[in-house]
């Protein structure tokens, strides 16, 4: 069964750090563009950050450039989201998804506060 | 690229049609995709390719649309349908952008 399941979040300070990881099963991770999407409380979905399988090039949204950065553990099948200088506006639930274009695939996602 | 969806909260009765609209800021060509998210769980993909749907999604949806106007419709709505419904264009990736949400509610 295809699967993904995040871990890693939690309650952080201002200006913290977190790592977050999105266990793959039942497919390869590295043979696909993944993503890391989040979602604040009551709010809509927005786009975080991507990987690209062919390349492993990396992309971020404005919002998180220069603070986050996305890479893969191909021998953990797993996607890895680092954040640093977090912010409470980075308070969500992060969600990882796989491929590039829709996204068939999510994981239960794992919330991530900030606050002091 | 800016994704606005309409209306906000759609309230109907079970049986009823719902349509949905989502409105690109300039063209995304037929590269859309539909998602249904209930409180407490991940979205679900619905619907990509404007009017593809998603292994397992039931024929009461349907899409349509290209360039900035999409419209997901869902016939015969029933219980567990009342949910909030995202588009997303994915013509820029790896910039995905989503639609603030429609919410269909009883």
């Amino acid at each position: 069964e295809v699967q993904l399941v995040e871990s890693g979040g939690g309650l952080v300070k201002p200006g913290g750090s977190l790592r977050l990881s999105c266990a793959a099963s039942g497919f390869s991770l590295s043979s696909h563009n993944m993503n890391w999407v989040r979602q604040a409380p009551g709010k809509g979905l927005e786009w975080v950050s991507s990987i690209s399988s062919s390349t492993g090039f990396t992309y971020y949204a404005d919002s998180v450039k220069g603070r986050f950065t996305i890479s893969r553990d191909n021998a953990k099948n797993s996607l890895l989201l680092q954040m640093d200088g977090l912010r409470d506006e980075d308070t969500a639930v992060y969600y990882c998804a796989r491929d590039g274009n829709w996204l068939p695939v999510w994981g239960q996602g794992t919330l991530v506060t900030v606050s002091s | 690229i800016v994704m606005t969806q309409s209306p906000a909260t759609l309230s109907v009765s079970p049986g009823d049609r719902a349509t949905l609209s989502c409105r690109a800021s300039r063209s995304v060509s037929s590269n859309l995709a539909w998602y249904q998210q209930k409180p407490g769980q991940a979205p679900r993909l619905l619907m990509y390719g404007s009017s593809t749907r998603a292994t397992g999604i039931s024929a009461r949806f349907s899409g349509s649309g290209s360039g900035t106007e999409f419209t997901l419709t869902i016939s015969s709505l029933q219980s567990e349908d009342f949910a909030v419904y995202y588009c997303q264009q994915y013509n820029y990736w790896p910039q995905l952008t989503f639609g603030g949400g429609t919410k269909v509610e009883i």
